[in-house]
């Protein structure tokens, strides 16, 4: 099994731009999330979904979309980047929401200029 | 805001000591997890304790939870070097799972 991938590694991009980051788990996993890690603020929510066409807001949501159409992917789109964005994101996993483990990504770092 | 909080935000040891690091939160929680991040990389879990247990160990891992007090602490024994990284603990209630903002371990050979 790969795990949670996630692509780009690492991706620049101006301010008003738009990019989608990817995010995928082979682990037939219900619970997939989003989180923003800004230095000293730890990890944020943005996003979460407990399974395929269901999905619904976490901490910080503004400006980002997502959806789920498949138990596998879990995009999650930058509509208008802005430099508030600049973090490094993670795309976790799980097989439920209320007592098993997350699974990590190995993150996107975001810079926008 | 966020639930959970990690005391202290960074804690530096020998080797060979304990390390404990604490975490409160704020609301009730179906279980609470502790996660483990090298520098540069995504978070790997290190052990979950739900909200109907007291402790729990793992290797030289112990860790509490004290639902009167919303709080919970880890400790590792017997410290290494390799142990140098950032711990977060995480709460779950409902469908989210919220995370502190993390102790940084420096762990000196």
């Amino acid at each position: 099994n790969a795990g949670v991938t996630q692509t780009p590694k690492f991706q620049v991009l101006k301010t008003g731009q738009s990019m989608t980051l990817q995010c995928a788990q082979d682990m037939n996993h219900e619970y997939m999330s989003w989180y923003r890690q800004d230095p000293g603020m730890g990890l944020r929510l943005i996003h979460y979904s407990v399974g395929a066409g269901i999905t619904d807001q976490g901490e910080v949501p503004n400006g980002y979309n997502v959806s789920r159409s498949t138990t596998e992917d879990f995009p999650l789109r930058l509509l208008l980047a802005a430099p508030s964005q600049t973090s490094v994101y993670f795309c976790a996993s799980s097989q439920t929401s209320d007592s098993y483990e997350q699974y990590f990504g190995p993150g996107t770092r975001l810079t926008v200029t | 805001s966020q639930q959970g909080e990690e005391d202290p935000q960074a804690l530096s040891i020998q080797e060979g000591e304990n390390a404990t690091m604490n975490c409160s939160y704020k609301t009730s929680i179906n279980n609470l997890q502790w996660y483990r991040q090298n520098s540069g990389r995504g978070l790997v879990h290190l052990i979950l304790i739900r909200s109907n247990e007291r402790e729990k160990h793992s290797g030289r891992l112990r860790v509490t939870l004290d639902t009167s007090k919303k709080s919970s602490s880890l400790l590792i024994t017997a410290s290494r070097a390799a142990d140098t990284a950032s711990y977060f603990c995480a709460t779950v209630s409902g469908q989210k799972v919220t995370f502190g903002i993390g102790t940084k371990l420096q762990v000196i050979p």
